[in-house]
């Protein structure tokens, strides 16, 4: 069945560090790729998205590229602030409407 | 825009009571709205389906008569754990779809149940 696996957290990281949250999954077919991001006491948003092989997915400084070689969409960004830590989660849709989620990567920033 | 609410965000029982969660659109029409259940470290784990006026689809292994879900209009659903046991104790959360695609979900923030 459809899966994804993503990095154990939770990552601790000072700010203006570079973020690295890897994610990979197994899906048949060729699924759509997301991250999502959690902020305390809100729900999950969107944060970047992307539909085939090689397109990248960006929002906010963040980015991921759809590797469909290496079944993987690591979240990057350049430079974290304090104001991204929040849990960020990975996950797939393929073929269908349905969301396959990854476990969560707790990300902390200090400043 | 696209906010959904969760209520209540925290809730404590006694076991074989049950509780009853609601998830509302605040400011878009939800013909399909979503129930997840998650425990601790680990992902979002789809329960149902949830189609207004219309009976909702339960995923593999879900017990639908224990967890009943109503979607009475286009900007509620309901979820009620019937006759809740301790090993009921989870993080329910919900989404409401504002259109076709899976990535127009917009998620409410959260229900903790704790079955005593």
């Amino acid at each position: 069945g459809n899966s994804v696996t993503q990095m154990e957290g939770p990552v601790t990281l000072s700010e203006e560090a570079f973020l690295t949250i890897n994610c990979t999954y197994t899906a048949t077919g060729y699924p759509s790729l997301f991250w999502y991001v959690q902020y305390p006491g809100e729900g999950l948003q969107l944060l970047l998205k992307a539909t085939k092989a090689d397109d990248k997915g960006s929002n906010k400084g963040f980015e991921a590229t759809y590797r469909k070689e290496t079944t993987s969409f690591h979240l990057e960004k350049g430079s974290v602030q304090v104001s991204d830590s929040a849990v960020y989660f990975c996950a797939l849709s393929a073929g269908g409407n349905k969301l396959v989620f990854g476990a969560g990567t707790i990300l902390r920033v200090k400043s | 825009g696209a906010v959904v609410s969760q209520h209540p965000s925290r809730v404590i029982c006694k076991s074989g009571t049950s509780v009853k969660i609601e998830c509302r659109s605040l400011d878009f029409q939800a013909t399909t709205m979503f129930w997840y259940r998650q425990f601790p470290k680990q992902s979002l784990m789809l329960m149902a389906t949830s189609n207004e006026g219309s009976k909702a689809t339960y995923e593999q292994g879900v017990e639908k008569d224990k967890f009943l879900i109503n979607h009475a209009s286009l900007t509620l659903s309901t979820l009620t754990v019937t006759s809740a046991h301790p090993e009921d104790s989870s993080f329910y959360i919900c989404s409401a779809r504002a259109g076709l695609a899976a990535d127009t979900q917009y998620f409410g923030p959260g229900t903790r149940l704790t079955v005593l």
